[in-house]
């Protein structure tokens, strides 16, 4: 089954623990990305992935790593989290096959909460 | 300036009847215009894609592109208690198809 694996799907920590989210996706995509989603603001851009070694600052990227050091997983890296990056985090993958493809499959999602 | 807005609804209609979900972009070099549906508690789907100006239809849903009045429209004809869900519509921009610029999305409420 093609999917975008994320995990874990909840997550309580504290201020200045690092952690990790992982996410894995099985469709041989080239461009993954991530997304943090907060009421009233929608859907906002973290870091995508052209490819392997390949990434880039989304809208929000302040607080956060990532790496791509192999074409299926894309793990979020929060350094020193701090409350206001507790949000519902998706990871999202598509091919680059044509310039408009637009369909990005997302993951299950990841619930953080930062005390 | 927010690149996409979206009035947040709730919109309520009655089971049978038309929906229709509106969104508005200011970059005039938006290329590429989506609308996704997302359950509560869910991860968005790809619900319709356009590019081009004019009307897209698939099924119960039509997409609806006015690129001079920079506005793209969701309708949903015969609306059903399951299309009841959050709509997002997102956008990417000519110049970088790598960004993907979504709304804060609609609530629509399909009353039985």
């Amino acid at each position: 089954e093609a999917q975008v694996t994320q995990n874990p799907r909840y997550l309580i920590t504290v201020t200045g623990k690092k952690l990790t989210v992982t996410c894995s996706q099985n469709m041989n995509h080239e461009y993954m990305s991530w997304y943090r989603q907060d009421p009233g603001l929608g859907l906002r851009q973290i870091y995508y992935s052209m490819n392997v070694e390949a990434t880039d600052k989304g809208d929000v990227p302040e607080g956060y790593k990532v790496s791509r050091k192999e074409k299926r997983n894309f793990p979020l890296i929060l350094e020193s989290p701090s409350p206001n990056q507790t949000s519902l985090y998706f990871c999202a993958s598509k091919t680059t096959g044509t310039g408009y493809t637009g369909e990005l499959f997302f993951g299950e999602g990841s619930r953080l909460t930062v005390l | 300036q927010k690149e996409v807005e979206q009035n947040s609804g709730p919109l309520s209609v009655p089971e049978g009847a038309i929906a229709s979900l509106n969104c508005t972009y200011s970059d005039r070099v938006s290329q590429s215009f989506f609308w996704y549906r997302q359950y509560s508690g869910k991860s968005p789907e790809l619900i319709m894609s356009i590019y081009s100006n004019g009307d897209k239809e698939d099924g119960r849903f039509t997409a609806q592109l006015n690129k001079a009045s920079q506005y793209v429209s969701l309708l949903i004809r015969d609306s059903q208690p399951s299309d009841s869900a959050t709509y997002l519509c997102a956008v990417i921009l000519i110049y970088n198809f790598n960004k993907f610029y979504f709304g804060s999305g609609t609530k629509l409420n399909v009353k039985p």
